[in-house]
């Protein structure tokens, strides 16, 4: 199985902030990434998806990159419904792992 | 709009079944795959089982092969997990999720999740 290492595994950050996530395959993924978030007792949500492509209807602070093994997740302004835990996921090979979660929490 | 209802959750004793649901709507629901996603309490997401549009392939994390079988009606555009011999470790809320059918297949509509405790 494939191994989705997220860092850091939380993270504390203002409103306005920058913050990226990092997201490790185990083994070269090429681009079968999806980014998600999930606020408290809700379901997740798909932000992003094949590593860059970003979901109908999220806001443009959302970015992704990288390919193979590496990949980051970049809000650019963080706002105040931003602060959940976000997961990556590769869909590269069956079993679809996810990564253990960062959690964001407002400083 | 898109939308999933899990239901068939609830408390049930290790080694018996449970049968979960997803019923859907909005959509063409024979034209998409679908997945099972769980979560356990207080931990993070892991990806169950994948099945395709016409229901002619399955995959499932090794951890539930053999216990678990994803299936769908598409008369009645329903998933379901039948869900056998449970372990405690089974505990989770259990989320449906469409495929996108885009490329690196996002799950981009969810369930609000239905929860499962296995009690030892």
């Amino acid at each position: 199985d494939i191994q989705m290492t997220q860092s850091p595994s939380s993270l504390s950050a203002s409103v306005g902030d920058r913050v990226t996530i990092t997201c490790r395959a185990s083994q070269s993924i090429s681009s079968y990434l999806n980014w998600y978030h999930q606020r408290p007792g809700k379901a997740p949500q798909l932000l992003i998806y094949a590593a860059t492509s970003v979901q109908s209807g999220v806001p443009s602070r959302f970015s992704g990159s990288g390919s193979g093994t590496d990949f980051t997740l970049t809000i650019s302004s963080l706002q105040p419904e931003d602060f959940a835990t976000f997961y990556c996921q590769q869909t590269y090979s069956t079993p679809y792992t996810f990564g253990q979660g960062t959690k964001l929490e407002i400083k | 709009q898109v939308k999933l209802v899990e239901s068939g959750g609830g408390v049930v004793q290790a080694g018996r079944s449970l049968r979960l649901s997803c019923s859907t709507s909005g959509f063409t629901f024979s034209s998409y795959g679908m997945h099972w996603v769980r979560q356990a309490p207080g931990k993070g997401l892991e990806w169950v089982a994948v099945i395709w549009h016409d229901g002619s392939i399955k995959y499932y994390v090794d951890s539930v092969k053999g216990r678990f079988t994803i299936s769908r009606d598409n008369s009645k555009n329903t998933l379901y997990l039948q869900m056998n011999s449970l372990r405690a470790e089974d505990t989770a809320v259990y989320y449906c999720a469409r495929d996108a059918r885009v490329v690196a297949s996002p799950c981009d509509s969810w369930g609000q999740g239905t929860l499962v405790t296995v009690s030892s």
